[in-house]
């Protein structure tokens, strides 16, 4: 059964600080993992995607790795800001027939950036 | 440009009346979702159209729930029956094939 589990559940930092985030997924075969944050009542932006053969991929002070051989994705933020608190969604797809694809969600990691 | 767009954004009905939910897809956009998501829980996936093919439905809780998307664009999500555990904000997604999806505002729909 295709899994995405994420760490920690809840995390609070001071502004500021830097912090990372944690997937591991059992999802075969492999297409691509993205990373989404979604704000309180929003819906999920995309923060990043990579395939298989990409270790890592920044988007401004996101940085998600990629270890395909351990099944494990991490998101680093770095100097974080008040406006990083919100959920953040491991998503990895696996290819599940010609042309289609099946999505596999994680329950998100709560992040809080307090002042 | 404009995004994906969804209706209503809230929804209150009794407890054993059907709902349909709306959303309108990003233009040119191949592949579209509809999620739900419960208070303090993750995505749930429901169903996903992409092109022509035909609907990928693994993710309906029950046959009380279905979805159509006429002319390749527009999709309804229809509750019939609905029941107070279908209470949730439902989110509808689209994509250029397998790029990145753009999410709605979503639905809130709230079972009385």
């Amino acid at each position: 059964k295709n899994q995405v589990e994420q760490s920690p559940q809840s995390l609070i930092i001071l502004e500021g600080k830097n912090c990372t985030l944690q997937c591991n997924y059992t999802v075969s075969p492999f297409s691509n993992l993205r990373w989404y944050k979604q704000d309180t009542g929003r819906g999920p932006v995309s923060l990043t995607i990579m395939t298989f053969s990409e270790n890592t991929k920044s988007n401004g002070r996101y940085t998600a790795t990629l270890d395909a051989d351990t099944k494990q994705s991490s998101l680093h933020i770095t100097a974080s800001q008040l406006s990083d608190s919100a959920s953040y969604i491991c998503v990895v797809s696996a290819q599940s027939g010609a042309g289609s694809y099946q999505l596999t969600f994680g329950k998100g990691t709560k992040l809080s950036v307090i002042p | 440009g404009a995004g994906v767009s969804q209706s209503p954004s809230n929804k209150v009905t009794e407890k054993g009346k059907d709902v349909e939910l709306r959303c309108d897809p990003i233009s040119g956009h191949t592949a579209l979702y509809w999620y739900r998501q419960s208070l303090g829980q993750g995505l749930e996936f429901l169903i996903y159209f992409q092109g022509n093919s035909a609907p990928d439905k693994s993710g309906l809780p029950s046959d009380r729930f279905s979805a159509e998307r006429t002319g390749g664009s527009v999709s309804t999500l229809t509750i019939q029956r609905t029941q107070q555990e279908d209470s949730a904000v439902y989110l509808c997604a689209s994509s250029l094939g397998q790029g990145k999806q753009y999410f709605g505002p979503g639905t809130r729909l709230t079972v009385t």
